[in-house]
C-alpha cells in the first residue's frame, strides 16, 4: 500500500524545537520531491518546504526560513522536518506530501499525502 | 511573494454546475493543480496539469485554463462534493516554490 505516515508532533513551548518524521512505503521514495504543508486550525493549506529527490536542493517559505530544516534519508525512506525557535503561529497540522507538481513535470497523476501530525506551540 | 486568489465560497444546488476560479500572474507559465479537502481529512488531488483528471475522480470534475485564471468545474454537483477546494501552482521567478490558493468552500444547498 502506498502511504506516508507522519510522527513527532505534540505540544511545545514557544522557542522550543521539534522534529517531525514522515515514513514512506509502497512507492520509490528516492525518485520524488517531497514537501511539508501545514494547516492552522480552521485555515487553509500553506506550503512550508520542499526537498528534491536526492536531497541536494531545498526551499522554504519565508515564514520558516532560518528556523526549519527539511532533510531526507532515502535509505530509510524517511522525510524529516527539524523545527527550531517555534512560535505560536507555527501551530498547525503538518502534512508530508509527494505532490504531483515536480520539475521536470512527472508523468501521470501520482500524488500522496500523509494524514498529518499536529504541532501545538503554547506555554 | 507570489499569490493565488480564490473566492472564499461558492454555493450551488444539487445538479447544478459549480465553477471555482483561481487567479495568479504565473499561471500562463506554470501548471495548476486542484485539491479537494473534506473535514478531518488530507487533501485529495482532483485535477492535475490544468485539466487532467486522476483515475477514480468522477468525470463531473474538470479543469480549464485561460491566461492568468484557471477554473475547476464540477458539473451536476452532488451533496458529497461539499468540501474545501484549493488550487496549487508554483512561482516562475526561479525558485519554483509551491503556492496554494486561500481555498474555496463549496456549499451544496
Amino acid at each position: 500500500e502506498v502511504q506516508l505516515v507522519e510522527s513527532g508532533g505534540g505540544l511545545v513551548q514557544p522557542g522550543g524545537s521539534l522534529r517531525l518524521s514522515c515514513a514512506a512505503s509502497g512507492f520509490t521514495f528516492s525518485s520524488y520531491w517531497m514537501h511539508w504543508v501545514r494547516q492552522a486550525p480552521g485555515k487553509g493549506l500553506v506550503w512550508v518546504s520542499r526537498i528534491n529527490s536526492d536531497g541536494s536542493s531545498t526551499s522554504y517559505a519565508d515564514s520558516v526560513k532560518g528556523r526549519f530544516t527539511i532533510s531526507r534519508d532515502n535509505a530509510k525512506n524517511t522525510l524529516y522536518l527539524q523545527m527550531n525557535s517555534l512560535r505560536a503561529e507555527d501551530t498547525a497540522v503538518y502534512y508530508c506530501a509527494s505532490l504531483n507538481y515536480q520539475l521536470p513535470p512527472r508523468q501521470g497523476a501520482f500524488d500522496i499525502w500523509g494524514q498529518g501530525t499536529m504541532v501545538t506551540v503554547s506555554s | 511573494s507570489y499569490e493565488l486568489t480564490q473566492p472564499p465560497s461558492v454555493s450551488v444546488s444539487p445538479g447544478q454546475t459549480a465553477r471555482i476560479t483561481c487567479s495568479g500572474d504565473a499561471l500562463p507559465k506554470q501548471y495548476a493543480y486542484w485539491y479537494q479537502q473534506k473535514p478531518g481529512q488530507a487533501p485529495v488531488l482532483v485535477i492535475y496539469k490544468d485539466s487532467e483528471r486522476p483515475s477514480g475522480i468522477p468525470e463531473r470534475f474538470s479543469g480549464s485554463s485561460s491566461g492568468t485564471t484557471v477554473t475547476l468545474t464540477i458539473s451536476g454537483v452532488q451533496a458529497e462534493d461539499e468540501a474545501d477546494y484549493y488550487c496549487q501552482s508554483a512561482d516562475s521567478s526561479g525558485t519554483y516554490d509551491v503556492v496554494f490558493g486561500g481555498g474555496t468552500k463549496l456549499t451544496v444547498l
